[in-house]
C-alpha cells in the first residue's frame, strides 16, 4: 500500500497563476484533509472532506478551492496564486472525522509563488 | 490567536539523554492530545497521543505527561538515539476537522 500520495512534490509559481495539487489515498478512508505548514506555525487546515460528496472550510481556507473528485482523491486549487501561499502542503485521510480515527500524511509539495 | 503553544522551539540532546517538549493549550474542550514526528521531507506521523482521562500514557521509551488542571502536556523521550533527530509536533482537537498544532520542537539528537 503507498498510503498517501501527493503530486506534485516542488512547484514554482509566478504571482497570478493558478494550479492543482493532487492528493490519493489507497486505504478506503472516508474522509480527507489539506494543510498548510509555515515555519513557526505548525499546520493549519485549509479544507476537509468529511466523506465522498462533502467539503468544508477549515481554519485558513481564503484563496483555496478543493474537489473531493471521489472516495480516493481529493485536489487542493490555488485559482490565483499569491506569495503568501508559498509553503509546504500536505494531504491527509483518516477512516473517519473522530479524533480517535488516525490521520495519515502524505509526503508534502513545496510550493514557491514569486 | 495560538490555541496550543509549543516550547521550547530547538532542543539538543546527548545520546542517552532525556528530551522534554512541553505544550499549553487553551481550550478546555479539547479531549485528544497527540503528538506527531516529522522527519525531514516528510509528512508528520502520529507517536503517541493522550486523552484527558489518563494523567501518563507511555510507549516504549516515549511518554506524554498530561495536568488537566494547568491545561498543560508534554512528551518525554527517554534514552535518546540520533534516530530520534526530527520535528516534533503537539496538537489538540475536539474532531480531526478541529486539530491544532504547535509551533513544533526540532530536536538534535548528538551521537
Amino acid at each position: 500500500n503507498a498510503g498517501v500520495t501527493q503530486t506534485p512534490k516542488f512547484q514554482v509559481l509566478k504571482t497570478g497563476q493558478s494550479m492543482t495539487l493532487q492528493c490519493a489515498q489507497d486505504m478506503n478512508h472516508n474522509s480527507m484533509y489539506w494543510y498548510r505548514q509555515d515555519p513557526g506555525m505548525g499546520l493549519r487546515l485549509i479544507y476537509y472532506s468529511a466523506s465522498e460528496g462533502t467539503t468544508d472550510k477549515g481554519e485558513v481556507p481564503n484563496g483555496y478551492n478543493v474537489s473531493r473528485l471521489n472516495k480516493r482523491e481529493f485536489s487542493l486549487r490555488l485559482e490565483s496564486a499569491a506569495p503568501s501561499q508559498t509553503s509546504v502542503y500536505f494531504c491527509a485521510s483518516s477512516e473517519g472525522l473522530a479524533n480517535y480515527n488516525e490521520q495519515f500524511f502524505g509526503p508534502g509539495t513545496r510550493l514557491t509563488v514569486l | 490567536q495560538q490555541q496550543v503553544k509549543q516550547s521550547p522551539q530547538s532542543l539538543i540532546v546527548q545520546k542517552g539523554g532525556i528530551s522534554i517538549i512541553n505544550c499549553a493549550y487553551e481550550n478546555t474542550a479539547f479531549d485528544y492530545f497527540p503528538w506527531y514526528q516529522q522527519f525531514p521531507g516528510k509528512g508528520p506521523a502520529l507517536l503517541i497521543a493522550i486523552r484527558p482521562d489518563v494523567s501518563e500514557k507511555k510507549e516504549g521509551r516515549f511518554t506524554i505527561s498530561f495536568n488537566k488542571s494547568a491545561k498543560q502536556f508534554s512528551l518525554h523521550i527517554m534514552d535518546s538515539q540520533p534516530g530520534d533527530s526530527a520535528t516534533y509536533f503537539c496538537a489538540a482537537s475536539l474532531n480531526n476537522n478541529d486539530m491544532r498544532f504547535g509551533a513544533g520542537t526540532r530536536l538534535t539528537v548528538k551521537p
